[in-house]
């Protein structure tokens, strides 16, 4: 299995500050032929499902705020969140598409 | 836009089968594959697997001795079976669309998930 592992387990931030959340991977999720990363990020608010933010590690979801931003190939990827809302107050989480069994990280808290 | 909604028993006792329907509205299941994912109280999430609108399966491997997909092309419908269930079975679960026709890619969108509490 491709384990997700993320840093920090929680964060807490102020209003308008910029968070960074890292993900690794224990094996490559760029696959070769396309150079795309297989990687993508969610955003979960308290009983709420997760919702998509970014998929092949930095393309934005449409509807997202371009205060989210990602980046990172191959093992290491970074979600970016600009000008901190009240409103970003979630679990974050990074997931491989790369190959099954499908992993998620661990999550993120961020707090405000 | 799409839209998917679970459905099922709340409670299921130990050692019993937990059965869940996900229903697709606003588009058809075909083309696409389908996810089943559940989140422990306060905890990750995790991936159960897939099944396409073919009824192809891929099951993660250390649930795959109790777990069952099937698909209802018909009523748009797909649905979990997942026997001899335990207390570390009690989740919210979750279905999910594979974001991509015909590859699985990212999941979107989501159900708003159902919580199943597995006790006596």
């Amino acid at each position: 299995d491709i384990v997700m592992t993320q840093s920090p387990d929680s964060l807490a931030m102020s209003l308008g500050e910029r968070a960074t959340i890292n993900c690794k991977s224990s094996q490559n999720v760029l696959y070769s032929s396309n150079k795309k990363n297989y990687l993508a990020w969610y955003q979960q608010k308290p009983g709420q499902p997760p919702k998509l933010l970014i998929y092949w590690a930095s393309t934005r979801e449409s509807g997202v705020p371009d205060r989210f931003s990602g980046s990172g190939s191959g093992t290491d990827f970074t979600l970016t969140i600009s000008n901190l809302q009240a409103e970003d107050v979630a679990v974050y989480y990074c997931q491989q598409y790369y190959g099954t069994p499908y992993t998620f990280g661990q999550g993120t808290k961020l707090e405000i | 836009q799409v839209q998917l909604q679970e459905s099922g028993p709340g409670l299921v006792k130990p050692s019993e089968t937990l059965s869940l329907t996900c229903s697709v509205s606003g588009g058809s299941i075909s083309s696409y594959y389908w996810m089943w994912i559940r989140q422990p109280p306060g905890k990750g999430l995790e991936w159960i697997g897939h099944i396409s609108y073919s009824g192809s399966t891929n099951y993660k491997p250390s649930l795959k001795s109790r777990v069952t997909f099937s698909v209802d092309t018909s009523k748009n419908q797909f649905s979990l079976k997942l026997n001899s269930v335990t207390a570390a079975d009690t989740a919210v679960y979750y279905c999910a669309r594979g974001a991509v026709a015909g590859i699985v890619g990212w999941f979107d969108p989501w159900g708003q998930g159902t919580l199943v509490t597995v006790s006596s």
